[in-house]
């Protein structure tokens, strides 16, 4: 079963604009973690943000935050004020206790100027 | 943040060859190395966990015979690719986990990728 579902293959935002990129899980177990990485064309991946699953508090990063709904198992990424070297494909991942990463299938973000 | 580098970050190679990939912890010690494969436009998918000094845990369907990992020491761990085919041609990255690290947000740093060519 897909464990980390991203339903936006690509998304477009306008330079300066906000977006939200989705993500949703799946886990009976009580401790997991949740991260966002970015891969620009280069390949790398970039640490972008976590989520703990018992931090009461949303985790922000700079223009980087995350809308955590754990009763409905979503941790969208917003970004704020995007820029150019915004655009890149996303991943969504989550650990659970003990466990390796698992990955979702990404978001291709696109921003316009 | 912490570095982990990969060497060489690009090759090509005509098939039935072998192609050794390194994967190095520049200023941290990783008892834990993980290797994945990513086709185009797709996401990162585990092929397997190496340990320092143990055998590799590889994922169902990966071949362990054909993709030969060894963690030599707690900072390096070859991948290699033998008797490669066009369908091996992939971009393969590594991943550490710092030996200190023990919680759950402990972060995996990951290198730059290699991007293998099979001709």
């Amino acid at each position: 079963a897909q464990k980390i579902t991203q339903t936006q293959p690509g998304m477009f935002v306008q330079e300066k604009e906000a977006v939200t990129l989705d993500c949703t899980y799946d886990t009976s177990d009580p401790s997991y973690g949740l991260f966002w990485y970015k891969q620009p064309s280069s390949g790398e991946m970039i640490f972008l943000i976590y989520q703990g699953s018992y931090d009461q508090q949303n985790a922000t990063e700079g223009r980087y935050s995350l809308n955590f709904q754990k009763a409905r198992k979503s941790a969208n990424l917003v970004i704020s004020a995007s820029q150019l070297g915004d655009s890149a494909m996303y991943f969504c991942a989550m650990r659970e206790y003990g466990q390796n990463f698992v990955f979702g299938p990404g978001t291709r973000l696109s921003v316009l100027p | 943040g912490a570095v982990v580098s990969q060497h060489p970050s690009r090759v090509i190679c005509k098939s039935g060859t072998s192609v050794k990939i390194e994967c190095r912890s520049l200023d941290f010690q990783a008892t834990t190395m993980f290797w994945y494969r990513q086709f185009p436009k797709q996401s990162l998918m585990l092929m397997a966990t190496s340990n320092e000094g143990s055998k590799a845990t590889y994922e169902q369907g990966v071949e362990k015979d054909k993709f030969l990992i060894n963690h030599a020491s707690l900072t390096l761990s070859t991948l290699t690719v033998t008797s490669a085919h066009p369908e091996d041609s992939s971009f393969y990255i590594c991943s550490a986990r710092d030996r200190l690290a023990g919680t759950l947000d402990d972060e995996q740093y990951f290198g730059p990728g290699t991007r293998l060519t099979v001709t």
